[in-house]
C-alpha cells in the first residue's frame, strides 16, 4: 500500500522559509524511474506543480519559482523536503506531495495548508 | 512553457448525461498527458494517463483520447459520485503543466 503525507508549519510569517516534508511508504525512491513531485493550489484556484525530485537525484523546478524552491530527499527515511524561501501572502495554498509515475502523479498526500500572515 | 486551455471551465449536467472536457495545448505533447478528478477538500486522484489509458480501479464510464495538442476527457454516463472538478497535465517537457480545471455541477 503507497502512502504519502505532508508536514510541516500551517502558518508561517511573510519572508520566512517554508519547510515541508512528504513522508512516503510503499515504494522506494531509489527504484529506477521514480520521482516525488509537489503541487500547490491556492484556496479556490488550480493545481500548480512546483519541483520534482528522481531516483537518480535529478531535480526539477518551475522556472517562475526556481529561484526560491529546493527539493531533497533522504532515501534512507523515504522522505523528501520541500523548502520555499520568502513566503508571500500569495504563497497561501494547499501543499500536496506525489509519486510520479511515468510523468503523472499516481498517489497523492492529504495536502497540508499553508498559510502566509503577519 | 507548454500553456494549456481547459474548456470548458464550469458543465452543468445531470446524471446519466455523456459529458466531455477538452484540454488544448499551445505544443505538440504527443501523448504525455494525465486527467484527474477532484472533490472539495480532497486530494486530486489519477484518472487517465497517456492520454487514454485507465489508471486501475477508474470505472470504464472515463475514457480519454487525442494526441498533439488536443485531448478530450469523456464521461459516458454521468454517477452522482462524479460531481467534482477535473484536470488535465502535461508531462512532455518541463514545467509540467495543469490545466486550470473544470467544475462539473448538477444541473
Amino acid at each position: 500500500q503507497i502512502t504519502l503525507k505532508e508536514s510541516g508549519p500551517t502558518l508561517v510569517k511573510p519572508t520566512q522559509t517554508l519547510t515541508l516534508t512528504c513522508t512516503f511508504s510503499g515504494f522506494s525512491l531509489s527504484t529506477s524511474g521514480v520521482g516525488v513531485g509537489w503541487i500547490r493550489q491556492p484556496p479556490g484556484k488550480a493545481l500548480e506543480w512546483l519541483a520534482l525530485i528522481y531516483w537518480d537525484d535529478d531535480k526539477r523546478y518551475s522556472p517562475s519559482l526556481k529561484s526560491r524552491l529546493t527539493i531533497t530527499k533522504d532515501t534512507s527515511k523515504n522522505q523528501v523536503v520541500l523548502t520555499m524561501t520568502n513566503m508571500d501572502p500569495v504563497d497561501t495554498a494547499t501543499y500536496y506531495c506525489a509519486r510520479g509515475h511515468m510523468g503523472d502523479f499516481d498517489y497523492w498526500g492529504q495536502g497540508t495548508l499553508v498559510t502566509v500572515s503577519s | 512553457v507548454i500553456w494549456m486551455t481547459q474548456s470548458p471551465s464550469l458543465l452543468s449536467a445531470s446524471t446519466g448525461d455523456r459529458v466531455t472536457i477538452s484540454c488544448r495545448m499551445s505544443q505538440g505533447i504527443s501523448s504525455y498527458l494525465a486527467w484527474y478528478q477532484q472533490k472539495p477538500g480532497k486530494a486530486p486522484e489519477l484518472l487517465i494517463y497517456a492520454a487514454s489509458t485507465l489508471q486501475s480501479g477508474v470505472p470504464s464510464r472515463f475514457s480519454g483520447s487525442g494526441s498533439g495538442t488536443d485531448f478530450t476527457l469523456t464521461i459516458s454516463c454521468l454517477q452522482s459520485e462524479d460531481f467534482a472538478t477535473y484536470y488535465c497535465q502535461q508531462y512532455y517537457s518541463f514545467p509540467w503543466t495543469f490545466g486550470q480545471g473544470t467544475k462539473v455541477e448538477i444541473k
